[in-house]
């Protein structure tokens, strides 16, 4: 299948840590990726992290991998109301081709 | 520069029409896309090209056509206009797949 489910929604309060969680369905994929959406704009790409690694950071951004359960989580820490937005994860899906199968997104929401 | 662009922004059409919606960038990437994001938010591929040539074609009513004229343009039309096919239509373009960039997104409303 090609399900990449994630939580709806989140709310933190600015200055907390922001957890967002997606669990994936093909375990073949090479790169997993989190992208951004602000609103009224396109996606844009975060971060990706490749499927040997289990972690990677990049300044207030933390991705964690657990490949065992396929779950992808992004941590972004101090979180800004700029950070205010949908986060969609994504994996690659078969094999070579250059398909990307998204998550329902979860829209996160920074209290001031 | 925009990378990636897209027109119109908006587009507001009556069922039974057909409409084309433009994308353009200017990266010098080989690969195109065409998603489509309901109003759930939910994002799906619909078509990418590589130099040209259709390389994914998801499943998508034949109403719906897309024409790579050259590698840095990607334009999709749309047959007979459905309530259904009302949705924002994002382009993207990429030189490896885990780099995608965006445009910002034609809505499409279908009255």
């Amino acid at each position: 299948g090609e399900d990449v489910e994630q939580s709806l929604f989140l709310s933190v309060r600015e200055g907390d840590s922001s957890v967002i969680n997606c669990t994936y369905t093909d375990s073949s994929s090479t790169y997993l990726y989190w992208y951004k959406q602000e609103p009224g704009a396109g996606l844009q790409l975060l971060t990706y992290i490749f499927s040997n690694m289990d972690m990677k950071q990049d300044q207030r951004l933390t991705v964690l991998l657990n490949k065992k359960d396929k779950h992808l989580s992004l941590r972004i820490a101090d979180t800004q109301t700029g950070d205010s937005a949908i986060y969609f994860c994504a994996e690659t899906y078969g094999g070579a081709t250059n398909k990307l199968i998204f998550g329902t997104g979860t829209l996160l929401a920074v209290q001031p | 520069d925009t990378a990636v662009s897209q027109t119109p922004k908006y587009l507001v059409t009556q069922m039974g029409n057909d409409k084309s919606i433009k994308c353009e960038q200017n990266l010098g990437h080989d690969t195109m896309y065409w998603y489509k994001q309901d109003s759930k938010k939910f994002l799906k591929i619909m078509f990418s090209y590589n130099n040209k040539e259709l390389i994914i074609n998801e499943t998508v009513p034949n109403r719906f056509s897309p024409k790579s004229p050259d590698k840095a343009h990607l334009n999709l039309h749309i047959n007979s206009l459905e309530l259904g096919d009302s949705a924002v239509y994002f382009c993207a373009s990429s030189q490896v797949v885990h780099e995608q960039y965006f445009g910002p997104g034609t809505r499409l409303t279908v009255t």
